[in-house]
């Protein structure tokens, strides 16, 4: 089956420095889209950045990500994080439109 | 914007107790799916169902049972609540034709003890 994986449980780093989360995956389907969910604290997931087109850079929130197929990566990119990025992230697959895989889930603390 | 709530908020039961969860959406979404919530495990698929009257395994299903009455409602129901079950749980809606985007609701924090 299909599955995600997401090395760091625990990323840490300083206001107003770059962070990279990574994901990487494996799945038999070609018909694949590829998520970042956020959780800030107390709340529910949220989509953060959606893709399925190999190579191209999808934006949001400041945030960026690159589907690469020939990697099977997704990581989830910022150019300098604020205090207020400090949350749960969520890489994720989902194959014939409408399940979803997890990973374990990445925290970020963004320390002042 | 999309609208997924779930009662109760939090709840502490008895082992061997019976628990349900419900979850209503007003998102006219055909999907809808629960998750349970563990540190170092993530979100797992619990349930999700398609349409009224139907439910469908998830990844991790053992210990839970499904009800999808209406179109706006789904309930995960733990007929022998154990130890294990305490976890964060969490429904979403999806829309059938609509992107795969998932609107979670706020989660419920169930205690079994």
């Amino acid at each position: 089956g299909d599955s995600v994986t997401q090395t760091e449980g625990l990323v840490t780093v300083t206001e107003g420095l770059p962070v990279m989360l990574n994901c990487t995956y494996q799945t038999a389907y070609s018909d694949v889209a590829f998520f970042w969910y956020v959780q800030y604290l107390n709340e529910a997931p949220k989509l953060l950045l959606r893709s399925s087109t190999d190579n191209k850079r999808t934006e949001h929130q400041g945030f960026h990500a690159t589907l690469h197929k020939s990697s099977s990566s997704f990581h989830l990119q910022k150019s300098s994080v604020q205090l207020s990025d400090s949350a749960l992230y969520y890489c994720a697959l989902s194959n014939m439109g409408y399940k979803l895989t997890f990973g374990t889930g990445t925290s970020l603390l963004v320390d002042p | 914007e999309a609208a997924v709530t779930q009662s109760p908020r939090s709840k502490v039961a008895v082992t061997g107790g019976k628990v349900t969860l419900s979850c209503h959406q007003t998102n006219n979404h055909d999907y809808m799916y629960w998750y349970r919530q563990d540190t170092g495990h993530g979100l797992r698929l619990i349930h999700y169902s398609y349409v009224a009257d139907s439910t469908e395994k998830g990844d991790i299903p053992d210990g839970y049972k499904a009800s999808r009455p209406s179109q706006e409602n789904f309930s995960l129901i733990l007929e022998l609540a154990s130890l294990s079950q305490t976890a964060v749980y969490f429904c979403a809606s999806s829309d059938r034709l609509g992107g795969d985007e998932q609107y979670f609701g706020p989660g419920t924090r169930l205690t079994v003890l």
